[in-house]
């Protein structure tokens, strides 16, 4: 089955313990993108990645880090959370990333005390 | 900055009904337009993908349009069903941009 998988679903962390949110893709797609999800703001980019080893910033990328060392992964890595990274976020991929239509993953819900 | 809205913000309808919902977006230089269903726990599920040389695409009880020039999109939904109960997301693809510009959704509650 076609799918980008997120890991955790759910996660609680403290303030500045690095963690990471694991994305993965099954569909041979050059582009893999991150989302965050919050109320009254929508949903905005993070990062995103147009083939191995190519990144670049979105509209939000402050406090996060991300890789692309294989086609079917794209990390999402916070080195030292705070709490306003508290929020719903989102993996997507596409095969080109401009005109074609893009698959989410179920989302990771994260909050930081 | 492109602006994607939605209107309206919540819809309530009972069973069986047709409804509109519709999304304008402030720049028409687009590469596409993209309508998701997104459930609690679910993600975002890909419903529907307009290019901008089209005018509409259809699947199933499912029809959506582009108006580019005028910057406004509908979803149609016929014969709604208890089970369409979702947000309704739509999204542009700019160009030279290689995000997605989302609107703040359609919360549908199709009543039994």
């Amino acid at each position: 089955e076609a799918q980008v998988t997120q890991n955790p679903r759910y996660l609680i962390t403290v303030t500045g313990k690095k963690l990471t949110v694991t994305c993965s893709q099954n569909m041979n797609h050059e582009y893999m993108s991150w989302y965050r999800q919050d109320p009254g703001l929508g949903l905005r980019q993070i990062y995103y990645s147009m083939n191995v080893e190519v990144t670049d910033k979105g509209d939000v990328p402050e406090g996060y880090k991300v890789s692309r060392k294989e086609k079917r992964n794209f990390p999402l890595i916070l080195e030292s959370p705070s709490p306003n990274q508290t929020s719903l976020y989102f993996c997507a991929s596409s095969p080109d990333g401009w005109n074609t239509e893009a698959f989410f993953g179920q989302g990771t819900r994260l909050t930081v005390v | 900055k492109q602006e994607v809205t939605q209107i309206p913000a919540a819809l309530s309808v009972p069973e069986g009904e047709n409804l509109v919902l519709n999304c304008s977006f402030t720049d028409s230089a687009i590469y596409n337009l993209q309508w998701f269903r997104q459930d609690p726990g679910k993600g975002l599920t890909s419903l529907l993908l307009i290019q901008s040389s089209q005018r509409e695409q259809t699947s199933g009880r499912l029809n959506a349009s582009l108006d580019k020039s005028s910057g406004r999109s509908t979803l149609y939904i016929a014969a709604s069903q208890p089970g369409d109960s979702a947000t309704y997301l739509c999204a542009v693809m700019d160009t030279g941009r290689r995000a997605l510009t989302f609107g703040s959704g359609t919360r549908l509650q199709v009543q039994p």
